[in-house]
């Protein structure tokens, strides 16, 4: 399979539930992203991958977990979720020189709800 | 950090008549603003992108303009078509940032057959 995928592409979850979405990418890119997508909202950049190593942490809860065990995939591990935490969990992937300015590819998202 | 203002938040267009979407950015520093589609259920994807060294760029039916003093980019859709209709995302990202994105809230065009 081509590009940015996504598993599982729905997900229901109770608060004291432990789940994991796993994003990965075909492209051969060296830099992995996870955003939040929540309704009238600006997508949320929480965390990013570069050369598989975190460098960017954007304030996000500990609750939330990430993983990039090689350039090719990305985890999030979720635990002791909120009600607030329902939303489309999209993973994204490029290439990073360290300059900026390179066009991210989509995967086609987790649509996360916590009960 | 970057932020990035997106209005409006609605537009509504007949068909065939032209669409403009504006962005601002709150750091000079920035150098790179994409434009992302994002069609209803689908992946946003990316449709056009300018760079800070040129004022604007066009592929077919789609423009956008950079004006970096003023620190705002704008997406220009003309002839819309129904396929047209979805979230256009903005987005702006700086040098050293290493390809961070910081996004607009998003538009919603309607185009009306």
């Amino acid at each position: 399979e081509t590009g940015v995928t996504q598993t599982p592409r729905h997900l229901v979850m109770g608060m004291t539930n432990k789940k994991s979405l796993k994003c990965e990418q075909h492209l051969g890119h060296n830099a992995m992203y996870w955003y939040k997508q929540s309704a009238k909202k600006p997508l949320e950049l929480m965390f990013v991958y570069s050369l598989e190593e975190r460098v960017e942490n954007n304030s996000v809860p500990s609750r939330f977990s990430p993983e990039c065990p090689n350039s090719s995939h990305l985890f999030l591990h979720l635990h002791t979720l909120q009600p607030e935490d329902s939303a489309l969990y999209l993973c994204a992937s490029s290439q990073d020189r360290g300059t900026g300015g390179y066009e991210q590819y989509f995967g086609p998202g987790t649509r996360l709800t916590v009960t | 950090g970057e932020n990035v203002e997106q209005h409006p938040s609605t537009l509504s267009v007949q068909e065939g008549d032209s669409a403009v979407i504006k962005c601002t950015y709150s750091d000079s520093a920035s150098n790179y603003f994409p434009w992302y589609k994002q069609e209803l259920g689908k992946r946003p994807q990316l449709i056009i992108d300018i760079r800070s060294n040129v004022g604007e760029k066009k592929d077919q039916r789609i423009a956008v303009t950079l004006n970096k003093t003023a620190k705002h980019f704008s997406l220009h859709i003309t002839e819309t078509q129904p396929e047209d209709s979805a979230v256009y995302f903005c987005a702006a990202s700086w040098a050293w940032g290493n390809n961070r994105l910081a996004f607009g809230k998003g538009n919603q065009v309607v185009v009306i057959p």
